[in-house]
């Protein structure tokens, strides 16, 4: 069984700062894991994913993650919001024909 | 590549009646698809795992005679929503799995925009 927790409901940052998402996971193997943004009235976007190559994954628009097994962590970064990233954001783990999203973040990137 | 679409993107249906939606790999071939299930402001909702040429599993508390999944082929799949109620009203999203071919892999899925579904 697999299921994967999105610590925070609501992130909300300043335009320049640091983006912090977090995302821990629960997996009987070794999973596969992704982050999703889904913007208003749009369809989900792959930003990374990772599949046990390289711990550190660097996705679209200057997003990244860390997969750190021993604290079952997949957490998503970014040096500095834009705007444009004000969005939902789904941490997501897969394994064979099996998919499951987190409850989402949505993060608010102020002026 | 690792196109998916969905049709309609948007229906409105009377009480009663029944809704089909379309999802298609446009550019490869799709083993596996997945429909999910949106509620505003909540995460997406697994309802089933279809499989070309196979019978569709459907998750726990998802009625199968109600959402009707077939996967005809390896680039549609089809949700039909029969007798819909205005409780089946919400965001209904696709996703698509194919075989490795160049940087498609199997363990990413692809998703569709979702359809909107309203049942008056």
């Amino acid at each position: 069984a697999q299921s994967v927790t999105q610590l925070d409901s609501h992130v909300s940052v300043s335009e320049g700062t640091p983006v912090l998402l977090r995302c821990n996971y629960s997996s009987s193997y070794s999973p596969s894991l992704f982050w999703y943004v889904q913007h208003p009235n749009k369809g989900l976007q792959l930003l990374l994913k990772y599949t046990s190559a390289a711990t550190l994954v660097k996705g679209i628009n200057g997003f990244e993650a860390e997969f750190k097994k021993s604290e079952t962590s997949f957490h998503l970064t970014k040096p500095s919001a834009h705007m444009s990233d004000a969005a939902e954001y789904f941490c997501v783990v897969s394994g064979v024909n099996d998919m499951r999203f987190g409850a989402g973040t949505r993060l608010t990137v102020k002026p | 590549g690792a196109v998916v679409s969905q049709h309609p993107s948007w229906v409105i249906c009377k009480s009663g009646t029944s809704v089909k939606i379309e999802c298609r790999s446009l550019d490869f071939q799709a083993t596996t698809m997945f429909w999910y299930r949106q509620f505003p402001k909540q995460s997406l909702m697994l309802m089933a795992t279809s499989n070309e040429g196979s019978k569709a599993t459907y998750e726990q508390g998802v009625e199968k005679d109600k959402f009707l999944i077939n996967h005809a082929s390896l680039t549609l799949s089809t949700l039909t929503v029969t007798s819909a109620h205005p409780e089946d009203s919400s965001f209904y999203i696709c996703s698509a799995g194919g075989p490795t071919s160049g940087d498609i892999s199997t363990d990413t899925q692809y998703f569709g925009p979702g359809t909107r579904l309203t049942v008056l």
